[in-house]
């Protein structure tokens, strides 16, 4: 069965960074592309961030582009998204989802499991 | 960027009745549209892909198909456990945009 579990989200300061992680298995990591994507209080779905199976293919919303990094590691079945200079329009649930094709150039392909989320609130 | 359109962003259905939800691209995006349901705290769930593929496990309930640059998700003889928001997103090209979705009340 797939899982991906996210963690590190919580409470920082505008300006402040984080850093979350989603733990895969059940799957071969290594074999697929994948994604960040967020809800916002009250607003519908955004595409954040992905990155294709060996890191040769990343992309990024305008919206956080240059502000957070996206990086995998396969060995430990895990995707990361660092997250600095943070906004308060960057509260949200931050999700991570796979996507699977190993190769992202476009068109790339939907998004067929995803985890349950971690928060991150942007507050003073 | 290419805009995804949905309409309504919400209706409201008892059980039983068919359920009509449309995403209209800014531009042309082929067939690389796929429909997505949430329910409140829980994950997305992807439903149908390239515009007409019903994801594994997805109930037949649940069909979607295009009309140039039209898209339509229908569900028929709706189920309780199909109250949720609706998303359809475009994958043709980056940024990978979704509609604004539609709840189904």
């Amino acid at each position: 069965e797939v899982q991906l579990v996210e963690s590190g989200g919580g409470l920082v300061k505008p300006g402040g960074s984080l850093r979350l992680s989603c733990a895969a298995s059940g799957f071969t990591f290594s074999n697929y592309s994948m994604t960040w994507v967020r809800l916002a209080p009250g607003k519908g779905l955004e595409w954040v961030s992905s990155i294709s199976s060996v890191s040769v293919y990343i992309y990024y919303a305008d919206s956080v582009e240059s502000r957070f990094t996206i990086s995998r590691d396969n060995a430990e079945n895990s995707l990361y998204l660092r997250m600095d200079n943070l906004r308060v329009e960057d509260t949200a649930v931050y999700y991570c989802a796979r996507v699977p094709t190993r190769e992202l150039a476009p068109p790339t392909a939907q998004f067929d499991s995803w985890g349950q989320g971690t928060l991150v609130t942007v507050s003073s | 960027d290419i805009q995804m359109t949905q309409s309504p962003s919400s209706l409201s259905a008892s059980v039983g009745d068919r359920v009509t939800i449309t995403c209209r691209a800014s531009q042309g995006i082929g067939i690389h549209l796929n429909w997505y349901q949430q329910k409140p705290g829980k994950a997305p769930r992807l439903l149908i892909y390239i515009s007409s593929s019903l994801q594994s496990g997805v109930p037949s309930r649940f069909s979607g198909s295009v009309s140039g640059t039209d898209f339509t998700l229908t569900i028929s003889n709706l189920q309780p456990e199909d109250f949720a928001t609706y998303y359809c997103q475009q994958t043709y090209t980056i940024p990978v945009t979704f509609g604004g979705g539609t709840t189904v009340e």
